[in-house]
């Protein structure tokens, strides 16, 4: 248990559908992130937002539209998805930016069909 | 981004030490080497931190070379709970962000442990 909540850890959503995917973190966080791992690849970084405030946006299309209401809830709204945006999507958390050590949640396990 | 080296896979009796080597040959003098694992259907866990000198704590050691250029971590007597895949990461600034740093993650090691 570290601290760090997804829900849910399993969806499974076809091409048309939105969803959106949550993350809660009870460690008086001020910076919250979304990560991605597809099978066979690397984590990739897709969001940072620190006190609330999107700073990074690696690149990621705009079917990807995240959300921070606050420094303790990350919301990942997931619309017109395609088959290979399946992968295991991971929030985490840290004290800052700059911090070195981020608190990972369990991910949740996405299959867009 | 200066990248990292590591071997796919290595295997460890139960009880015994394992080292897991890591290269970064094109470090910069400010990048800090992390290293995290991620058990079986879990998110990441971090594991320890360091810039130039040797670091020890409870999950484990990091041993830096004097030049930087590769590291080790430790794990001092192997579990079967420690059977995971560890990354080396290099911590790089991300130059759009003001104080915001990135971890970048390779593929990493995946251990296995013998009973």
């Amino acid at each position: 248990e570290t601290g760090v909540t997804q829900t849910p850890r399993h969806l499974v959503m076809g091409m048309t559908n939105k969803k959106s995917l949550k993350c809660e973190q009870h460690l008086g966080h001020n910076a919250m992130y979304w990560y991605k791992q597809s099978a066979k690849k690397p984590l990739e970084l897709m969001f940072v937002y620190n006190f609330k405030e999107q700073t990074e946006n690696n690149s990621v299309p705009s079917r990807f539209s995240p959300e921070c209401p606050n420094s303790s809830h990350l919301f990942l709204h997931l619309h017109t998805l395609q088959p290979e945006d399946s992968a295991l999507y991971l929030c985490a958390s840290s004290l800052g930016t700059g911090f070195n050590e981020q608190f990972f949640g369990p991910g949740t396990r996405l299959t867009v069909l | 981004d200066a990248k990292t080296t590591q071997p796919n896979s290595m295997e460890s009796n139960e009880e015994e030490p394992v080292h897991l080597p890591c290269n970064h040959s094109t470090i910069s003098g400010t990048d800090y080497i992390h290293w995290y694992r991620q058990l079986p259907s879990q998110g990441p866990e971090y594991v320890i931190h360091g810039l130039t000198s040797n670091v020890n704590n409870r999950m484990a050691s990091l041993a830096i070379a004097e030049d930087r250029k590769s590291s080790t971590l430790i794990l001092h007597r192997a579990t079967l709970r420690d059977a995971a895949v560890y990354y080396c990461i290099l911590r790089g600034r991300l130059y759009s962000g003001a104080g915001s740093y990135q971890l970048t993650f390779g593929k990493g090691t995946k251990l296995s442990v013998i009973p």
